[in-house]
């Protein structure tokens, strides 16, 4: 199946601080997904980014197909974004099923 | 805007117990996903179904079995638990093999 990387794994910041989660993946693909486990294991959708980039609010998302990468940034973090945000990725070989990278644990103090 | 609905939202069981999930996908979706994420893990993919028909296969245990209905909801059966078994699954839908909407999950705890 198509291998997914996510860096870093762990990630504190204090309130405030921006960051830039990654996601490499090993082959072209027909869907990315980033999504936000919040601590009480719901999966929300953060964005469906197979290409190019989008925005909202305060999170925006990046995706080269071609160098097969993604990036998420968080700005102006907030206590509430503290949780384990994935990368999930899928194409026809996979079914189109999700392959999901083992996720930056993030943890936003005041 | 409607959401998947999973049923129970917890459930707790004993070994070598059954359990059976509910999912209901959002409307119009063609495409129903399982997904088991064990504690510390990620979600791993276990089955689907394109148009009520199954479509493709996960690391689903042969202990596990699914359908979908006329109805497009679709019911995850789990026989002999083992306490490796506990574990949010979580039910995805999609149409056209987009977008994938995941439901809030049901908490299996088998003791």
């Amino acid at each position: 199946g198509i291998q997914v990387e996510q860096s870093p794994p762990d990630l504190i910041l204090q309130e405030g601080a921006n960051s830039t989660l990654r996601c490499n993946f090993s082959d072209s693909v027909n869907n990315l997904q980033w999504f936000h486990q919040n601590p009480w294991g719901q999966l929300i959708n953060l964005f469906y980014i197979p290409s190019g980039t989008k925005q909202n609010g305060r999170l925006s998302a990046t995706t080269v197909a071609t160098e097969r990468y993604s990036l998420l940034y968080i700005s102006s973090s907030q206590t509430t974004d503290s949780g384990v945000y994935f990368c999930a990725v899928a194409n026809s070989n996979s079914g189109y099923a999700l392959n999901f990278g083992k996720g930056t644990s993030l943890l936003v103090t005041p | 805007a409607a959401g998947v609905i999973q049923s129970p939202r917890h459930l707790i069981k004993e070994k070598r117990e059954t359990a059976t999930l509910k999912c209901y996908p959002i409307p119009r979706h063609d495409t129903v996903y399982w997904y088991q994420q064990g504690p510390g893990q990620d979600p791993q993919f276990l089955i689907s179904f394109y148009e009520k028909m199954q479509s493709d296969k996960g690391s689903i245990p042969d202990r596990f079995s699914a359908q979908q209905f006329s109805d497009y909801h679709s019911e995850l059966n789990m026989s002999s638990l083992e306490l490796g078994d506990s574990a949010l699954y979580f039910c995805a839908s999609s149409s056209n093999f987009g977008e994938q909407y995941f439901g809030p999950g049901t908490r299996l705890t088998v003791t």
